[in-house]
Protein backbone atom coordinates (compact mmCIF):
# COMPACT_ATOMS: atom_id res chain seq x y z
CA UNK A 1 0.00 0.00 0.00
CA UNK A 2 1.27 3.23 -0.95
CA UNK A 3 -0.81 5.18 1.71
CA UNK A 4 -1.54 8.83 0.78
CA UNK A 5 0.99 9.82 -1.53
CA UNK A 6 1.19 13.69 -2.79
CA UNK A 7 2.54 15.48 -6.59
CA UNK A 8 4.51 17.66 -6.37
CA UNK A 9 6.93 17.79 -3.66
CA UNK A 10 8.29 20.87 -4.77
CA UNK A 11 6.69 23.76 -7.16
CA UNK A 12 7.99 27.12 -7.76
CA UNK A 13 4.83 29.80 -9.42
CA UNK A 14 4.72 33.08 -10.21
CA UNK A 15 1.82 35.55 -8.87
CA UNK A 16 -1.42 35.05 -11.21
CA UNK A 17 -0.37 31.15 -12.11
CA UNK A 18 -2.69 28.04 -11.32
CA UNK A 19 -1.49 24.58 -10.44
CA UNK A 20 -3.64 21.79 -9.15
CA UNK A 21 -1.63 19.77 -6.25
CA UNK A 22 -2.68 16.21 -6.52
CA UNK A 23 -3.67 13.88 -3.93
CA UNK A 24 -4.03 10.28 -4.12
CA UNK A 25 -5.10 7.40 -1.15
CA UNK A 26 -5.32 3.42 -1.43
CA UNK A 27 -6.67 2.93 1.86
CA UNK A 28 -10.45 3.38 0.73
CA UNK A 29 -10.90 5.95 3.51
CA UNK A 30 -14.00 8.40 3.08
CA UNK A 31 -12.81 11.28 4.82
CA UNK A 32 -10.61 13.66 2.80
CA UNK A 33 -8.66 17.09 3.42
CA UNK A 34 -6.04 19.60 2.78
CA UNK A 35 -4.04 21.69 5.31
CA UNK A 36 -1.40 23.80 4.77
CA UNK A 37 1.29 24.50 7.62
CA UNK A 38 2.94 27.92 7.80
CA UNK A 39 6.36 28.93 9.77
CA UNK A 40 5.22 28.74 14.03
CA UNK A 41 1.69 28.20 13.44
CA UNK A 42 -0.30 25.24 13.57
CA UNK A 43 -2.04 23.13 10.33
CA UNK A 44 -5.07 24.51 9.31
CA UNK A 45 -7.76 23.37 7.16
CA UNK A 46 -8.07 24.86 3.78
CA UNK A 47 -11.29 21.88 2.32
CA UNK A 48 -12.18 18.93 3.37
CA UNK A 49 -14.67 15.74 1.92
CA UNK A 50 -16.35 13.07 3.25
CA UNK A 51 -17.22 11.23 0.49
CA UNK A 52 -16.99 11.49 -3.37
CA UNK A 53 -19.05 14.11 -4.85
CA UNK A 54 -19.07 16.28 -1.28
CA UNK A 55 -16.89 18.69 -0.12
CA UNK A 56 -16.71 21.58 2.44
CA UNK A 57 -15.16 24.62 3.22
CA UNK A 58 -12.53 24.68 6.15
CA UNK A 59 -11.05 27.58 8.02
CA UNK A 60 -8.75 29.32 4.96
CA UNK A 61 -11.04 28.13 1.83
CA UNK A 62 -10.27 31.71 0.14
CA UNK A 63 -8.10 31.03 -2.90
CA UNK A 64 -8.68 27.34 -3.20
CA UNK A 65 -10.93 25.25 -5.12
CA UNK A 66 -11.00 21.08 -4.31
CA UNK A 67 -13.44 18.20 -6.20
CA UNK A 68 -13.76 14.62 -5.12
CA UNK A 69 -15.24 12.39 -8.07
CA UNK A 70 -13.84 9.35 -6.63
CA UNK A 71 -12.88 8.01 -3.40
CA UNK A 72 -9.12 8.00 -4.19
CA UNK A 73 -8.27 11.41 -5.68
CA UNK A 74 -8.70 14.92 -3.69
CA UNK A 75 -7.14 17.35 -6.21
CA UNK A 76 -6.57 21.29 -4.79
CA UNK A 77 -6.41 23.85 -7.26
CA UNK A 78 -4.86 26.98 -6.67
CA UNK A 79 -7.31 29.25 -9.42
CA UNK A 80 -4.40 32.62 -9.03
CA UNK A 81 -1.44 32.27 -7.49
CA UNK A 82 -0.56 34.57 -4.81
CA UNK A 83 2.70 35.13 -2.65
CA UNK A 84 0.06 34.87 0.94
CA UNK A 85 -0.34 30.69 -0.65
CA UNK A 86 3.72 30.26 -0.23
CA UNK A 87 3.30 27.27 2.62
CA UNK A 88 3.90 23.75 2.60
CA UNK A 89 0.66 21.61 2.06
CA UNK A 90 -0.79 18.30 3.56
CA UNK A 91 -3.63 16.06 2.36
CA UNK A 92 -4.73 13.62 5.17
CA UNK A 93 -7.07 11.32 5.03
CA UNK A 94 -9.28 9.15 7.93
CA UNK A 95 -11.66 6.52 7.92
CA UNK A 96 -14.71 8.47 8.58
CA UNK A 97 -15.19 11.92 9.86
CA UNK A 98 -11.61 13.25 10.98
CA UNK A 99 -12.60 13.66 14.78
CA UNK A 100 -12.91 10.24 15.98
CA UNK A 101 -10.01 8.32 14.13
CA UNK A 102 -6.80 8.39 12.98
CA UNK A 103 -5.65 10.56 10.49
CA UNK A 104 -2.68 9.69 7.79
CA UNK A 105 -0.86 12.95 6.13
CA UNK A 106 1.29 12.50 3.05
CA UNK A 107 4.51 13.79 2.66
CA UNK A 108 3.77 17.44 1.99
CA UNK A 109 3.79 19.82 -1.01
CA UNK A 110 6.12 22.75 -0.81
CA UNK A 111 4.94 25.68 -2.81
CA UNK A 112 6.64 29.00 -3.48
CA UNK A 113 4.94 31.54 -5.45
CA UNK A 114 6.98 34.62 -6.49
CA UNK B 1 -12.32 30.66 19.68
CA UNK B 2 -10.58 27.34 19.82
CA UNK B 3 -7.00 26.89 20.60
CA UNK B 4 -3.83 25.21 21.12
CA UNK B 5 -1.00 26.43 22.76
CA UNK B 6 2.41 24.43 23.33
CA UNK B 7 5.66 25.01 25.47
CA UNK B 8 8.23 25.60 24.98
CA UNK B 9 8.54 26.59 20.99
CA UNK B 10 11.55 24.88 20.95
CA UNK B 11 13.97 22.34 23.13
CA UNK B 12 17.25 20.91 22.66
CA UNK B 13 18.49 17.95 25.51
CA UNK B 14 21.18 15.59 25.51
CA UNK B 15 20.73 11.48 23.95
CA UNK B 16 19.29 9.53 27.02
CA UNK B 17 17.98 12.16 28.48
CA UNK B 18 13.90 12.81 29.53
CA UNK B 19 12.17 15.74 28.18
CA UNK B 20 8.17 16.95 29.30
CA UNK B 21 6.48 19.04 26.46
CA UNK B 22 3.01 20.70 27.56
CA UNK B 23 0.11 21.37 25.75
CA UNK B 24 -2.81 23.83 26.67
CA UNK B 25 -6.30 24.33 24.64
CA UNK B 26 -9.44 25.82 25.10
CA UNK B 27 -11.17 23.65 22.71
CA UNK B 28 -14.93 22.66 23.62
CA UNK B 29 -16.74 20.67 23.61
CA UNK B 30 -14.07 18.34 24.09
CA UNK B 31 -13.84 15.11 21.93
CA UNK B 32 -10.23 13.86 21.90
CA UNK B 33 -6.32 14.97 22.17
CA UNK B 34 -3.62 13.62 19.66
CA UNK B 35 0.14 14.10 19.96
CA UNK B 36 2.03 13.46 16.52
CA UNK B 37 5.52 13.94 15.42
CA UNK B 38 6.61 15.23 12.32
CA UNK B 39 9.78 14.78 11.01
CA UNK B 40 11.58 17.73 9.08
CA UNK B 41 9.89 17.58 5.45
CA UNK B 42 7.46 14.95 6.37
CA UNK B 43 3.98 14.55 7.16
CA UNK B 44 2.60 14.44 10.90
CA UNK B 45 2.08 10.59 12.05
CA UNK B 46 0.08 9.90 15.01
CA UNK B 47 1.74 9.16 18.62
CA UNK B 48 -1.05 8.77 21.10
CA UNK B 49 -5.39 9.65 20.94
CA UNK B 50 -6.84 10.00 24.46
CA UNK B 51 -10.37 10.58 25.09
CA UNK B 52 -11.97 12.48 28.15
CA UNK B 53 -11.72 9.41 30.21
CA UNK B 54 -8.01 8.23 29.18
CA UNK B 55 -5.67 10.84 31.21
CA UNK B 56 -2.35 7.90 30.55
CA UNK B 57 -1.32 6.88 27.33
CA UNK B 58 1.91 5.06 25.91
CA UNK B 59 3.74 4.61 23.09
CA UNK B 60 7.16 3.21 23.36
CA UNK B 61 9.39 5.64 24.98
CA UNK B 62 6.15 8.59 24.66
CA UNK B 63 3.84 8.86 27.07
CA UNK B 64 0.86 11.33 27.30
CA UNK B 65 -1.17 12.72 30.09
CA UNK B 66 -4.43 14.17 29.84
CA UNK B 67 -5.97 17.27 32.48
CA UNK B 68 -9.62 17.44 31.02
CA UNK B 69 -10.18 19.74 33.98
CA UNK B 70 -7.44 22.02 33.52
CA UNK B 71 -7.46 21.44 29.82
CA UNK B 72 -3.62 20.46 30.00
CA UNK B 73 -1.58 17.40 28.46
CA UNK B 74 1.80 16.85 28.08
CA UNK B 75 4.18 14.20 26.31
CA UNK B 76 6.70 12.98 28.12
CA UNK B 77 10.00 10.97 25.88
CA UNK B 78 11.98 8.40 28.28
CA UNK B 79 15.83 8.24 27.42
CA UNK B 80 15.46 10.27 24.16
CA UNK B 81 17.44 8.97 21.08
CA UNK B 82 18.74 11.25 18.42
CA UNK B 83 15.69 9.91 16.01
CA UNK B 84 13.36 11.89 18.78
CA UNK B 85 14.83 15.16 16.75
CA UNK B 86 11.06 16.27 15.10
CA UNK B 87 8.78 18.57 15.73
CA UNK B 88 5.80 17.18 18.18
CA UNK B 89 2.28 18.51 17.77
CA UNK B 90 -0.72 18.54 19.86
CA UNK B 91 -4.07 18.37 18.28
CA UNK B 92 -7.69 18.56 19.57
CA UNK B 93 -10.94 17.67 18.16
CA UNK B 94 -14.18 19.46 19.12
CA UNK B 95 -17.01 17.29 19.43
CA UNK B 96 -19.61 19.54 17.34
CA UNK B 97 -20.32 19.28 13.54
CA UNK B 98 -17.77 18.33 10.99
CA UNK B 99 -15.50 17.56 14.38
CA UNK B 100 -12.66 19.68 13.11
CA UNK B 101 -9.28 19.60 14.35
CA UNK B 102 -7.53 22.64 15.71
CA UNK B 103 -3.20 22.31 15.89
CA UNK B 104 -1.11 23.47 18.33
CA UNK B 105 1.96 25.49 16.89
CA UNK B 106 4.13 22.51 18.12
CA UNK B 107 7.81 22.29 20.05
CA UNK B 108 10.45 21.76 17.76
CA UNK B 109 12.93 19.11 19.99
CA UNK B 110 16.77 18.47 18.95
CA UNK B 111 18.39 15.74 20.34
CA UNK B 112 22.30 16.13 20.67
CA UNK B 113 24.70 13.37 20.92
Amino acid sequence: NAGVTQTPKFQVLKTGQSMTLQCAQDMNHEYMSWYRQDPGMGLRLIHYSVGAGITDQGEVPNGYNVSRSTTEDFPLRLLSAAPSQTSVYFCATSPDTGGHYEQYFGPGTRLTVT
Amino acid sequence: KNQVEQSPQSLIILEGKNCTLQCNYTVSPFSNLRWYKQDTGRGPVSLTIMTFSENTKSNGRYTATLDADTKQSSLHITASQLSDSASYICVVSARNAGNMLTFGGGTRLMVKP
